[in-house]
C-alpha cells in the first residue's frame, strides 16, 4: 500500500523561526513529490520535485528530495504570521504504461502556526 | 477563466438524503478528481477521471458514484448519506494525464463542507 507520512503533525512558533517539515514516503513507482500550502480554503501548489539533490526555492521556501532514503523537508526561512498554513506534501505514482492520470497520495499535512 | 469551480459551498444533509455535488473547470483540462479530506487525514483520493467518458476508482470510493458529464464537469453523488461521509470535498483538474512540470499540477476547487447529520 502507497505510503506518505508527514511531521510533525502541528508545529507552532513565533516570527522569525526557521522550520523544517518532513515528508517520508513508501510507494510502488515514484514519479514526483509536490508540496502544496492550504490556508482557509484550497490547496495551492508551491513545489514539484522529481530529481533528487536539487533544491526548489521561492523566496524564504525551499525544499529538496531524496530518492535514496525516500524523503522530502521543506524549509521556512524568517517565518511570518502569513505562513501559518496547512501544509501538505504528495507523491505521484507511475502506473503500467507510463502515465500516471496525476493521481497523487497525500501526506497527512503539517499544522503550521506561527505567532507574531 | 474562473479555473474550477464547486457547488454548493455548504450543505447540510439528514443520514439516508441524497446530494450532488457540481465540478467544472474552464481550462480544458482532461482529468479531473474528487477528494475529501478529513481533520488530521490529508486528502484522500475518491474517484478520478482521466478523460472524457472514463471513471475510475481512488482510494476511499464506496458511497460514492460520479459522473463526467462532459469535458469541463464532474459530479459526485451521495445516494444514502452517512454521518461518516461528513467531510470536506475538493475537485480538482490538470490539462494532461501526467505532471510534467510545476505548470501541470493539479488545480484545486475551493471546496464543498458538507455536514451529514
Amino acid at each position: 500500500e502507497d505510503k506518505v507520512v508527514q511531521s510533525p503533525l502541528s508545529l507552532v512558533v513565533h516570527e522569525g523561526d526557521t522550520v523544517t517539515l518532513n515528508c517520508s514516503y513508501e510507494v510502488t513507482n515514484f514519479r514526483s513529490l509536490l508540496w502544496y500550502k492550504q490556508e482557509k480554503k484550497a490547496p495551492t501548489f508551491l513545489f514539484m520535485l522529481t530529481s533528487s539533490g536539487i533544491e526548489k526555492k521561492s523566496g524564504r521556501l525551499s525544499s529538496i528530495l531524496d530518492k535514496k532514503e525516500l524523503f522530502s523537508i521543506l524549509n521556512i526561512t524568517a517565518t511570518q504570521t502569513g505562513d501559518s498554513a496547512i501544509y501538505l506534501c504528495a507523491v505521484e505514482i507511475q502506473l503500467a504504461g507510463g502515465t500516471s492520470y496525476g493521481k497523487l497520495t497525500f501526506g497527512q499535512g503539517t499544522i503550521l502556526t506561527v505567532h507574531p | 477563466n474562473a479555473g474550477v469551480t464547486q457547488t454548493p459551498k455548504f450543505q447540510v444533509l439528514k443520514t439516508g438524503q441524497s446530494m450532488t455535488l457540481q465540478c467544472a473547470q474552464d481550462m480544458n483540462h482532461n482529468s479531473m478528481y474528487w477528494y475529501r479530506q478529513d481533520p488530521g487525514m490529508g486528502l484522500r483520493l475518491i474517484y478520478y477521471s482521466a478523460s472524457e467518458g472514463t471513471t475510475d476508482k481512488g482510494e476511499v470510493p464506496n458511497g460514492y458514484n460520479v459522473s463526467r458529464l462532459n469535458k469541463r464537469e464532474f459530479s459526485l453523488r451521495l445516494e444514502s448519506a452517512a454521518p461518516s461521509q461528513t467531510s470536506v470535498y475538493f475537485c480538482a483538474s490538470i490539462i494532461g494525464q501526467l505532471l510534467r512540470s510545476s505548470t501541470d499540477t493539479q488545480y484545486f476547487g475551493p471546496g464543498t463542507r458538507l455536514t451529514v447529520l
